[in-house]
């Protein structure tokens, strides 16, 4: 069964930073594209950044360019958000997700549970 | 970036009625546009992918259609779990935007 589980959320002030991580099982992360999606409470989707399977190439939304940095260990089968600089306008539940890529058709497949990120002196 | 518009932003409908939400992008996609189901404290679950196709699992009263700017989600027959809150989001380049959100109630 596909699993992906997010931690690392937490209460943080605002300038501090925070490392989110995203264990994948059920699967070999490798082979997969991943992304970051937050959403503020009791508002929208947004997304946040995305990574290809070998890590080379990355991008981000210009809300966090800068600040935030995407990451894998596909030995480790996880993926990380290093948030730096935050802000309180970064407090969200943060998700990972799978991107099965079919035939360069991109999407959400699979979702994690989600880690709440607080950011509030 | 590309915006993506949904409407209604909110839709009363009773068990059985016929439901659609349309989405517009601000630019061709081609039929790069996912929906996706939200239920509260949950996570998000893709419907539709590819503007059409069923995502594996998903009941088939739930269809996609749409090319370039244009796209609907229609619900054939709405049962009590599909009210939720639905999204649309395309995939055609970064950043990936999503709709605002259109959410179902029943009536």
């Amino acid at each position: 069964e596909v699993q992906l589980v997010e931690s690392g959320g937490g209460l943080v002030p605002p300038g501090g930073s925070l490392r989110l991580s995203c264990a994948a099982s059920g699967f070999s992360l490798s082979i997969y594209w991943m992304h970051w999606v937050r959403q503020a409470p009791g508002e929208g989707l947004v997304w946040v950044s995305r990574i290809s399977s070998d890590g080379r190439s990355t991008s981000y939304a210009d809300s966090v360019k800068g600040r935030f940095t995407i990451s894998r260990d596909n030995a480790k089968n996880t993926l990380y958000l290093q948030m730096n600089s935050l802000r309180a306008e970064d407090t969200a539940i943060y998700y990972c997700a799978r991107d099965p890529d079919i035939g360069g058709w991109s999407s959400f497949e699979n979702w994690g549970q989600g880690t709440l990120v607080t950011v509030s002196s | 970036d590309i915006q993506m518009t949904q409407s209604p932003s909110s839709l009363s409908a009773s068990v059985g009625d016929r439901v659609t939400i349309t989405c517009r992008a601000s630019q061709n996609i081609r039929t790069h546009l996912n929906w996706y189901q939200q239920k509260p404290g949950q996570a998000p679950k893709v419907l539709i992918y590819a503007a059409s196709s069923l995502q594996s699992g998903v009941p088939s009263r739930f269809s996609g259609s749409g090319s370039g700017t244009d796209f609907t989600l229609t619900i054939s027959s709405p049962q009590p779990e599909d009210f939720a809150t639905y999204y649309c989001q395309q995939s055609y380049k970064t950043p990936y935007t999503f709709g605002q959100g259109t959410k179902l109630e029943i009536k």
